[in-house]
C-alpha cells in the first residue's frame, strides 16, 4: 500500500519561513512525480506546485511562485517544500500526492497523504 | 489558466440517482479527474480517465463528459456518499493542475 506522510505544519509568523516534507513508501519514489495540494480552512482544493521524478522539471501555482520552492531526496525518498515570506493567505492543510498519467489526456492523484495543517498568523 | 466550474451543492434522495458536473474548456483537451472528500479526510481518487475507477470504489460511480462538461453520476446514492466532490484536470498549458470549487452532496 502506498503510504504518503507529510509533516513540518504549524503556526508561523507572517513573513517567516516553513518547510514541509512529504515522506513516500511502499512505491517506486525515486519514478514518481509528487505534487502539493492545499486547502484553506473550509475553502476547496488549490494545487500549489509539482516535481518530476528527477527533481529537474518544477511548476508552481502563481499565488506561490517565486515564495514557495519544491525539491526532493530520492535518496530519503522524501519531497520538501520550502515556503517563505508567508502570508496569512497560505494558511491551510497541505497534502502530498503522486501523480499519475494515463496517456497524454488523463492525468490523476491516485495516493494522498493526510496532510499538515500551517497556520500563519501574527 | 483554465477555471473548472462545479455546482456548489447538490441533494439526493437515498437510493437515487444523482449527477454532479464540472465545466471548463481544459476538458476539451484533458480528462476530469473526480475525488471525492469527507470532513477531516483526505481526498480519495473516485474516477479517472473518463470513466476508470479504483479499486475498492463502488461500480456506482460513473464518470462521463461532454464537450466542455464532465460529470460524476451515482447511481443509487448511499449515505456513505455524502460528501465533498472536487473535479480536477491539467490546465491548458499542461503544466499546471485546476480544481473545481467543489460541490457538497447532500443524501436526505
Amino acid at each position: 500500500q502506498v503510504h504518503l506522510v507529510e509533516s513540518g505544519g504549524g503556526v508561523v509568523q507572517p513573513g517567516r519561513s516553513l518547510t514541509l516534507s512529504c515522506a513516500a513508501s511502499e512505491f517506486t519514489f525515486s519514478t514518481s512525480v509528487i505534487h502539493w495540494v492545499r486547502q484553506a480552512p473550509g475553502k476547496g482544493l488549490e494545487w500549489v506546485a509539482v516535481i518530476w521524478s528527477d527533481g529537474g522539471t518544477k511548476y508552481y501555482a502563481d499565488s506561490v511562485r517565486g515564495r514557495f520552492t519544491i525539491s526532493r531526496d530520492n535518496s530519503k525518498n522524501t519531497v520538501y517544500l520550502q515556503m517563505n515570506s508567508l502570508r496569512a493567505e497560505d494558511t491551510a492543510i497541505y497534502y502530498c500526492a503522486r501523480g499519475m498519467s494515463a496517456g497524454t489526456t488523463s492525468y490523476y492523484f491516485d495516493y494522498w497523504g493526510q496532510g499538515t495543517l500551517v497556520t500563519v498568523s501574527s | 489558466s483554465s477555471e473548472l466550474t462545479q455546482e456548489p451543492a447538490v441533494s439526493v434522495a437515498l437510493g437515487q440517482t444523482v449527477r454532479i458536473t464540472c465545466q471548463g474548456d481544459t476538458l476539451r483537451s484533458y480528462y476530469a479527474t473526480w475525488y471525492q472528500q469527507k470532513p477531516g479526510q483526505a481526498p480519495v481518487l473516485v474516477i479517472y480517465t473518463k470513466n476508470s475507477r479504483p479499486s475498492g470504489i463502488p461500480d456506482r460511480f460513473s464518470g462521463s463528459t461532454s464537450g466542455n462538461t464532465a460529470s460524476l453520476t451515482i447511481t443509487g446514492a448511499q449515505a456513505e456518499d455524502e460528501a465533498d466532490y472536487y473535479c480536477n484536470s491539467r490546465d491548458s498549458s499542461g503544466n499546471h493542475w485546476v480544481f473545481g470549487g467543489g460541490t457538497k452532496l447532500t443524501v436526505l
